[in-house]
């Protein structure tokens, strides 16, 4: 079955700064990767899938993730964070024509002004 | 597009007593939604995967007496927390799964339910 690490628990960065969180996934095909961000007592919003074709894929509110094989990591970058950005945000893994989605530990987000 | 609800938003109710919560997609069908339960702090834990017109599925460890899932339509999921206690107090979140292409599924999620069972 296919597994998700979020190695940062919590990051920290000022606004305007650049962000970049990290996902490394295990699953031996290619996986279908998503991140999801959570804000405090709300739901997930989906920002950002990828399922085949360009590894470099754009999401919702300025992110992106890149898909690198050979690394199997999926990270979230955002070239210049706001204050609203700051939330729990959550890698996950899932496969062709499966229910199993795995979640990863998340990652909470703080903004400096 | 892609819009999931869920009602109540937050509950709290007496121990003992029994409590539902709805799941609906609003912009498209989906034969399967899946229930997950969140505590502070913590990461999603799946408990059940609810099928239109049949069982759920229900991870290891959750009892299915007491989280019953109903699956009665293509847009509607209930969970029904059966004789809640406080330990059954948390975040309840479902979320419903649209196909988007061939082998290509997404989970769209509710803003999920806060719970609190006295």
């Amino acid at each position: 079955a296919q597994s998700v690490t979020q190695p940062d628990i919590h990051i920290t960065v000022s606004e305007g700064a650049s962000l970049e969180l990290r996902c490394n996934y295990s699953y031996g095909a290619t996986p279908y990767l998503f991140w999801y961000v959570q804000s405090p007592g709300q739901g997930l919003q989906l920002l950002l899938k990828y399922f085949s074709g360009d590894t470099l894929v754009q999401g919702i509110k300025g992110f992106e993730a890149e898909f690198k094989r050979s690394q199997s990591s999926f990270n979230l970058r955002k070239p210049s964070v706001h204050w609203s950005d700051a939330a729990e945000y959550f890698c996950a893994v899932g496969a062709p024509l499966s229910n199993d989605m795995r979640f990863g530990a998340g990652t909470r987000l703080t903004v400096k002004p | 597009g892609a819009v999931v609800s869920q009602h109540p938003s937050w509950v709290i109710c007496k121990s003992g007593t029994s409590v539902k919560i709805e799941c609906r997609s609003l912009d498209f069908q989906a034969t399967t939604m899946f229930w997950y339960r969140q505590f502070p702090k913590q990461s999603l834990m799946l408990m059940a995967t609810s099928n239109e017109g049949s069982k759920a599925t229900y991870e290891q460890g959750v009892e299915k007496d007491k989280f019953l899932i109903n699956h009665a339509s293509l847009t509607l999921s209930t969970l029904t927390v059966t004789s809640a206690h406080p330990e059954d107090s948390s975040f309840y979140i479902c979320s419903a799964r649209r196909r988007e292409g061939r082998l290509a599924d997404t989970q769209y999620f509710g803003p999920g339910t806060r719970l609190t069972v006295l």
